[in-house]
């Protein structure tokens, strides 16, 4: 049972460019969510969705597009990034009554 | 929209020195959750509480919700070295519609450092 798997690790960019973080579950959770975490913010709500082809705008959206095609990939698109988007991404998947289990990490660099 | 604060940001103990961590939600919460993060990590679940004025044990760790369910805290005992790490509270707004049902705020963290 592998959880939550996120790829890249960690990924550099050059401002301007597009990039796909990958996030997949294997415990048929319905709920599946991406977090940013910068020093002193804690992690912040980026998209999150409720089921297949249900999303919806968390704290932070700008920048950043997701879907939701299958129960359990939900990829974080930046379609242009920007050095404001520098930061650790995390994915996370929930049960309707589980806890939240998050995935490894991305840590990203944009310069 | 719902918020979540934390406090205190940081918190520096000697080891052996109590700690502890407060977490206050603009809106009533259905449950909240703690999780813990070691430096390089990602967060892991600890506990879930769920009844108003409900309180958990786990050895050294004591966590507590408010009679009000809007505030939380996580008491540790007697710090030792490997409670280093980041806490988080995490709440999920109560009578939450539409989407909203799948969505958990985070406090900003508590970052705890213990001193051998």
């Amino acid at each position: 049972n592998a959880g939550v798997t996120q790829t890249p690790k960690f990924q550099v960019l050059k401002t301007g460019q597009s990039m796909t973080l990958q996030c997949a579950q294997d415990m048929n959770h319905e709920y599946m969510s991406w977090y940013r975490q910068d020093p002193g913010m804690g992690l912040r709500l980026i998209h999150y969705s409720v089921g297949a082809g249900i999303t919806d705008q968390g704290e932070v959206p700008n920048g950043y597009n997701v879907s939701r095609s299958t129960t359990e990939d939900f990829p974080l698109r930046l379609l242009s990034a920007a050095p404001s988007q520098t930061s650790v991404y995390f994915c996370a998947s929930k049960g309707q009554y589980t806890e939240a289990f998050f995935g490894q990490g991305t840590r990203l660099t944009v310069v | 929209g719902q918020q979540v604060m934390q406090i205190p940001q940081y918190q520096h103990v000697q080891e052996g020195e109590d700690f502890t961590t407060y977490c206050n939600s603009s809106t009533t919460l259905s449950n909240i959750q703690w999780y813990k993060q070691r430096p390089g990590g990602h967060p892991v679940f600890l506990i879930q509480l769920v009844k108003s004025g409900e309180v958990k044990k786990q050895k050294r760790l004591t966590f507590q919700f408010g009679e009000a369910k809007k505030n939380s805290s996580l008491h540790i005992t007697a710090t030792q070295t490997t409670d280093v790490g980041t806490y988080f509270c995490a709440g999920r707004e109560v009578n939450a519609g539409g989407t909203s049902y799948g969505k958990l705020t985070f406090g900003q963290g508590t970052i705890l450092t213990v001193h051998p």
